[in-house]
């Protein structure tokens, strides 16, 4: 993930709050997901754009989950209302030059109070 | 079920010793299948992948087995090192929604001793 970046690293939120993340993908490229990860699970995926097109949302968990990409590079993961359950880390990832790769950025952290 | 499913989930090995971490996935149209080593606190890093058009991968220590008609695939570290020591997760992409996405595995916590 050299080049991807994840802001903030850290969020501690209290329930009931709404908290935006934010993805800088790697500069040029197309494709950006986000996935969620509990502690000690592995990464889960949430959604996926295609420059600003959210081409699959399958995986975000409600209706309180919701992300965007305006201008098909920098992404936003919104989420309202917060739960306790909501508590892991978020990360992006970008491609890489061969079809299936996957390399994230660093992560936001989000603790729900 | 899960569509990936790893094992073992903890895993401790004496340093140079081998170690070897299995996944079983579901669909049967995957075709790529990487692993990635997370150290603590970091972000999942690709380590090695094998597509399905070989049965085996090999970069220094680290080899990856696939066997598409039992639907498995597994990690080797040989002569491991405690640097080796991290979670690792294998993937593999499952039809989610309209596309097929990378779906992780549960991890395997490999400790290495000195």
């Amino acid at each position: 993930g050299a080049g991807v970046s994840q802001s903030p690293r850290y969020k501690v939120a209290k329930r009931g709050q709404d908290v935006a993340l934010r993805c800088d993908p790697i500069s040029g490229h197309v494709s950006l997901f986000w996935y969620q990860q509990a502690l000690g699970q592995g990464p889960e995926f949430l959604t996926y754009f295609q420059n600003e097109a959210q081409l699959d949302k399958s995986g975000l968990p409600s209706d309180r989950f919701f992300a965007e990409r305006p201008e098909g590079s920098v992404s936003t993961l919104k989420i309202q209302r917060t739960q306790q359950e909501d508590s892991a880390v978020y990360l992006c990832a970008n491609t890489g030059p061969n079809t299936g790769e996957l390399f994230f950025g660093e992560g936001s952290r989000l603790t729900v109070l | 079920g899960e569509n990936v499913e790893q094992h073992p989930s903890t895993l401790s090995v004496q340093e140079g010793d081998s170690a070897v971490i299995k996944c079983t996935y579901s669909d049967s149209a995957s075709n790529y299948f990487p692993w990635y080593k997370q150290e603590l606190g970091k972000r999942p890093q690709l380590i090695i992948d094998i597509r399905s058009n070989v049965g085996e991968k090999k970069d220094q220590r680290i080899a990856v087995t696939l066997n598409k008609t039992a639907k498995h695939f597994s990690l080797h570290i040989t002569e491991t090192q405690p640097e080796d020591s991290a979670v690792y997760f294998c993937a593999a992409p499952i039809s989610s929604g309209s596309a097929r996405q990378l779906t992780f595995g549960s991890g395997t916590q490999l400790t290495v001793l000195p």
